[in-house]
């Protein structure tokens, strides 16, 4: 039973536009998550994170809505760069962190 | 300042075989993590120690344990291997015992049963 879902598999954007990468959730009593980068043969890395007491967290490029109704954030880049390019694992938990399955982003110069 | 390593950074091994992976904390960091990861997968906890102690476990078998030693560093040890074992094998550490904590990721161990 998946408890994070990243339901996009891969994304492919242009340099300097928007990349927007979804997450679900199902248990209503998740209430921090978080967003890790992961380059090949490295291990993820932490990249923003937002408490449910918010809907919207910035640092820099990076910004992360949360929509707890819909049980729903997204991770948006502006403006994309070649160097994104990488897997992004939403993440939250209870008592022990939760993983989606991850999205590969491309970003093409 | 050193990050999260693990050894060794590759592993082939038989079925039935035993395993150990190491992992070495970042300085200062009391707190130890382990994950599996499996091929299009995200990565799943295994265990977390924290001051020596088990905090955690995932919903793995038996077959996995682990353990922290004095100078923060884990070891985890799967017995009798199956060829679903073969994964990168990721350790994490973080300051405090608290799930929400930061957790810095070491490279892996990639492990191959045949």
């Amino acid at each position: 039973d998946q408890q994070v879902k990243q339901n996009s598999p891969s994304l492919s954007v242009q340099e300097g536009r928007i990349s927007i990468l979804n997450c679900d959730y199902t248990n209503s009593m998740f209430d921090y998550f978080l967003w890790y980068k992961k380059y090949p043969a490295e291990g993820p890395t932490f990249l923003i994170s937002i408490s449910s007491i918010k809907d919207k967290n910035e640092d820099g490029r990076f910004t992360v809505f949360l929509n707890k109704s819909a049980k729903h954030l997204s991770l948006h880049i502006v403006p994309s760069q070649p160097g994104d390019s990488a897997v992004y694992f939403c993440a939250s938990g209870s008592e022990k962190l939760v993983f989606g399955k991850g999205t590969k982003l491309t970003v093409n110069p | 300042d050193a990050g999260v390593t693990q050894s060794p950074t590759h592993l082939i091994k038989t079925r039935g075989q035993h395993v150990t992976l190491r992992c070495s904390p970042i300085s200062g960091h009391k707190s130890v993590s382990w994950y599996q990861q499996v091929l299009g997968q995200g990565p799943q906890f295994i265990f977390q120690y924290y001051e020596k102690e088990e905090r955690g476990r995932g919903n793995f078998p038996d077959r996995f344990s682990a353990r922290q030693f004095p100078n923060y560093s884990s070891e985890l040890n799967v017995n009798a291997l199956l060829l679903g074992d073969s994964a990168l094998y990721l350790c994490a550490s973080s300051w405090t015992g608290k799930w929400q904590d930061t957790q810095y990721f070491g490279p892996g161990t990639r492990l191959t049963v045949l």
